[in-house]
């Protein structure tokens, strides 16, 4: 079957680094997807990785590993305005993206 | 970048009322328009997929004759909640993505419905 996993809930401080692991099982694979959705907004697009490795994307980055069915998404210099939910979704086959249940990211200051 | 209108961004009606949602590519043609429903502190749900000019695909579950998809266009579709119900009371989101499967879907603002 088709599963993406990743935490319920993470906390990190202000200024500080954080990780939001996601690990997929899809039918195919035509990439992993990143998104930050805000209470009561639409999800905002962050980063698309097909290839294994590190994309950095400002004080976002996203990684990849395509044999461990693996991603994740590195915070770095955490903002307040980061408090959001971050969704992984993976694309599969048919090109249909996959969700996962997404992970609620508290900043403490 | 891309963007994706959805209108309107917030509806409050009478139990028995139709609801029709559009969603609009500005500055891109999207093949596939994707609609999603997403109760409260849950992830997205896909309800259906709508190619145009073809019928949508609808998830197991959803039912295609309650919840009315036309995708007339390259740049256009609307979703429409017939006799809507307290319990269709939710955020429905629509997103696009271009002619390239494996770009990033584009998502709308959002339309927050509640039936009274």
């Amino acid at each position: 079957g088709q599963n993406i996993d990743q935490p319920t809930e993470m906390t990190a401080t202000e200024g500080a680094i954080v990780q939001i692991n996601c690990t997929y099982q899809t039918s195919g694979f035509n990439g992993l997807f990143w998104y930050q959705q805000h209470a009561g907004e639409a999800p905002t697009f962050l980063s698309y990785n097909v290839l294994d490795g590190l994309e950095e994307k400002g004080r976002f980055s996203s990684f990849l590993s395509r044999s461990k069915g693996y991603s994740y998404l590195l915070l770095k210099e955490l903002q307040m305005k980061d408090s959001a939910s971050y969704l992984c979704a993976s694309m599969d086959s048919n090109y249909q993206l996959i969700w996962g249940a997404g992970t609620k990211l508290i900043i403490k200051p | 970048g891309a963007v994706v209108s959805q209108h309107p961004s917030r509806v409050i009606c009478k139990s028995g009322t139709s609801v029709k949602i559009e969603c609009r590519s500005l500055d891109f043609q999207a093949t596939t328009m994707f609609w999603y429903r997403q109760f409260p502190k849950q992830s997205l749900m896909l309800m259906a997929t709508s190619n145009e000019g073809s019928k949508a695909t609808y998830e197991q579950g959803v039912e295609k004759d309650k919840f009315l998809i036309n995708h007339a266009s390259l740049t256009l579709s609307t979703l429409t909640v017939t006799s809507a119900h307290p319990e269709d009371s939710s955020f429905y989101i629509c997103s696009a993505h271009g002619l390239s499967g494996n770009q990033p879907q584009h998502f709308g603002d959002g339309t927050r419905l509640s039936i009274l």
